[in-house]
């Protein structure tokens, strides 16, 4: 079946540093979806990519559709402690709009 | 807007019972609702798909008799876990689908003792 998966798996950065996700699936997607998590609450949308290479911005993060629409990434400049979180990217492909989730990110910012 | 609630947002229960978790999509229709199942640092695992009027299709690996859905009308879907069993305990959370967004509900912490 489809599998999507998420690099890396946990990420501890120093507050201001750079953040990179990158998510992979099996298949090719009709768009894809990123998601972040705290600790103990439920996934809260964040974008939704839909073209191929397409770019999206949202102040400090960035999201890529690869050009193959079976990759992704998020980027986060200069990361702050309220970016504490895991990081979901979900697939969607064929006629439903069933998602697929990723393995997750998990994102550690030190102050 | 799009707010999905769920209710009961946590619950305790012994083995051996049955347990409703309700989700509903407050400002909004939705035909289709999707139930996912999420265990301590991984990620959400797609349960199945209820859609309004109709049988929920369920994903491989989750039986249809243990976890039974309803979806009554086009705001609520219900997921009643039978005859629980510690392994069941587990985060449950659901979303409504509203055009090719997913809306997720705040989740319910299930433990079964």
């Amino acid at each position: 079946g489809q599998q999507v998966m998420q690099i890396p798996q946990y990420q501890h950065v120093q507050e201001g540093e750079d953040f990179t996700t990158y998510c992979n699936s099996s298949t090719t997607l009709s768009n894809i979806q990123w998601y972040k998590q705290r600790p103990g609450g439920h996934p809260v949308f964040l974008i939704q990519l839909v073209k191929s290479g397409e770019v999206k911005k949202q102040k400090r993060l960035t999201f890529q559709f690869g050009e193959a629409k079976k990759n992704s990434s998020l980027h986060i400049t200069a990361t702050q402690t309220t970016d504490v979180g895991t990081y979901f990217c979900a697939g969607a492909g064929g006629a439903t709009n069933k998602l697929i989730f990723g393995t997750g990110t998990l994102l550690a910012v030190q102050p | 807007g799009a707010v999905v609630s769920q209710h009961p947002s946590w619950v305790i229960c012994k083995s051996g019972t049955s347990v409703k978790i309700e989700c509903r999509s407050l400002d909004f229709q939705a035909t289709t609702m999707f139930w996912y199942r999420q265990f301590p640092k991984q990620s959400l695992m797609l349960m199945a798909t209820s859609n309004e009027g109709s049988k929920a299709t369920y994903e491989q690996g989750v039986e249809k008799d243990k976890f039974l859905i309803n979806h009554a009308s086009l705001t609520l879907s219900t997921l009643t876990v039978t005859s629980a069993h510690p392994e069941d305990s587990s985060f449950y959370i659901c979303s409504a689908a509203k055009y090719n967004e997913q809306f997720f509900g705040p989740g319910t912490r299930l433990t079964v003792l």
